[in-house]
């Protein structure tokens, strides 16, 4: 079974320009995460999705972020214009379904550099 | 509101020492709880986890955890460290009846030979 997918793996931009990561979750999961990872912490939650609707956004900076799933499966997460303090690991995760006993799988993450 | 403490950023064992990694968390109801790992330049991957039944958890790689309600620990171990065990460990509370996995800070296993 092939995991959650992210891409790119590496990426550096300079501070107000805009950036873009995807993410294709594991087959026939129906919830979607995007976590931010800041260097020496735990990963915070930013956006969730169940299909293609939006659960809990309520810890996305929406002046800058903005996340969406068309069709219920690939993901996008964008910054515009990004900011210093946005350097982090942006992980996405899917699950089988909403609630707290079903596990999640994380991809590999986007390493985020903001000069 | 929930929280997850995890007791020393760094933890340093010798190989074939006994790992012991400490996490608290805040709830006034006992939340599903979880170990996850994660080795550099990769994501989160899951050791285990408790939702209900027996408090004694047993994961992968020969680790595991138990669950004490009347300490609010979830404590990970594993009898011997083996130098693949070297990664950072977090632990992580998710409210029964929320979707929402709440992430402790980590913390990095060094494994010496």
């Amino acid at each position: 079974e092939a995991g959650v997918a992210q891409s790119p793996r590496y990426k550096i931009i300079e501070k107000r320009q805009s950036v873009a990561f995807w993410c294709n979750p594991i087959s026939g999961h129906a919830t979607l995460y995007w976590y931010q990872q800041i260097l020496g912490q735990g990963p915070k939650l930013l956006i969730q999705f169940q299909n293609n609707g939006v659960v809990d956004d309520s810890q996305l900076p929406k002046d800058r972020f903005s996340a969406e799933r068309l069709k219920g499966v690939d993901s996008t997460l964008k910054i515009q214009p990004a900011k210093l303090e946005d350097s982090a690991v942006y992980l996405c995760a899917s699950s089988l379904g909403e609630g707290g006993a079903y596990e999640q799988y994380f991809g590999p993450g986007t390493r985020l550099t903001v000069t | 509101a929930q929280s997850v403490t995890q007791l020393g950023s760094h933890v340093s064992v010798s190989e074939g020492a006994l790992v012991l990694l400490r996490c608290n968390y805040s709830s006034s109801v006992p939340p599903y709880l979880f170990w996850y790992v994660q080795y550099p330049n990769q994501g989160l991957q899951l050791l285990l986890k408790y939702t209900t039944g027996a408090t004694l958890v047993k994961g992968i790689n020969g680790f595991e955890a138990e669950f004490k309600k009347s300490e609010t620990s979830f404590h990970l171990t594993k009898p011997s460290a083996h130098m693949s065990d070297a990664a950072e460990y977090f632990c992580a509370v998710g409210p029964v009846g929320s979707y929402k996995l709440i992430f402790g800070s980590g913390t990095r296993l060094l494994v010496r030979p």
